[in-house]
């Protein structure tokens, strides 16, 4: 079963930001908060991962709060094409370690 | 930027028919794996591979299924007898193995229709 929470869904205008949240407050110490997003029936497709510190890529940022049981996916400026179910997931950062998917949240972009 | 591929995009079967459906992993990936999504469900693990075998499986990879890296590009999942219930999207995956981060790459899936 997954060990994460999300609201099933969420909506956001077009050029805002999209803060996507997400708690797992059983997370253990070697594990990292990743995100994943499915757009429509494609393939999923990653996004950002961090164990404690707050991450940034090209994507999204990722911010961890101190404890750990809690983090916030941020989209800066959503687009259109940012609609999709976003999953969030804890797994130890290790080769062969599968992927364990909740039902994500489905985030829609209005323009 | 590199991709997995997987073939066919859509396979239609009648039910107790074999199926293979192929994928071929990004190429310095050597681990590799499948998953399913039924339609409006989760996607689902199967199997995990690396080295030639099987390193992890669910509930789900029950022996009607085998996986197979027959040559040194491609990694195929096999149902001998298809039901009706195997209906779903089919995704492979690769990682790295060492050095890390270890994210996986999704294919886009193989859409199964069992009839």
């Amino acid at each position: 079963d997954a060990k994460t929470t999300q609201p099933p869904s969420m909506d956001c205008a077009e050029g805002r930001a999209a803060n996507l949240p997400c708690n797992h407050s059983t997370i253990s110490g070697n594990e990292y908060v990743y995100w994943y997003r499915q757009i429509h029936s494609q393939g999923p497709q990653y996004i950002i991962h961090g164990l404690k510190n707050n991450e940034t890529n090209e994507m999204a940022s990722l911010i961890i709060t101190e404890d750990r049981k809690s983090s916030t996916l941020i989209l800066p400026h959503a687009t259109l094409r940012d609609t999709a179910v976003y999953y969030c997931i804890v797994r130890p950062d290790n080769a062969g370690n599968m992927l364990t998917f909740g039902g994500g949240t489905r985030l829609m972009v209005k323009p | 930027e590199p991709e997995v591929t997987q073939t066919p995009s859509h396979q239609v079967t009648q039910m107790g028919q074999e199926v293979i459906l192929r994928c071929v992993p990004i190429s310095n990936h050597l681990y590799f794996y499948w998953y399913r999504q039924i339609l409006g469900q989760k996607v689902e693990f199967l199997v995990s591979f690396y080295n030639n075998e099987i390193s992890e499986k669910s509930e789900i990879f029950d022996d009607q299924f085998s996986v197979e890296r027959p040559d040194g590009s491609n990694f195929t999942l096999k149902i001998r007898s298809t039901k009706l219930e195997d209906s779903a999207m089919y995704f492979c995956a690769s990682s790295r193995t060492s050095g890390g981060p270890y994210e996986q790459y999704f294919g886009p899936g193989t859409r199964l229709t069992v009839t």
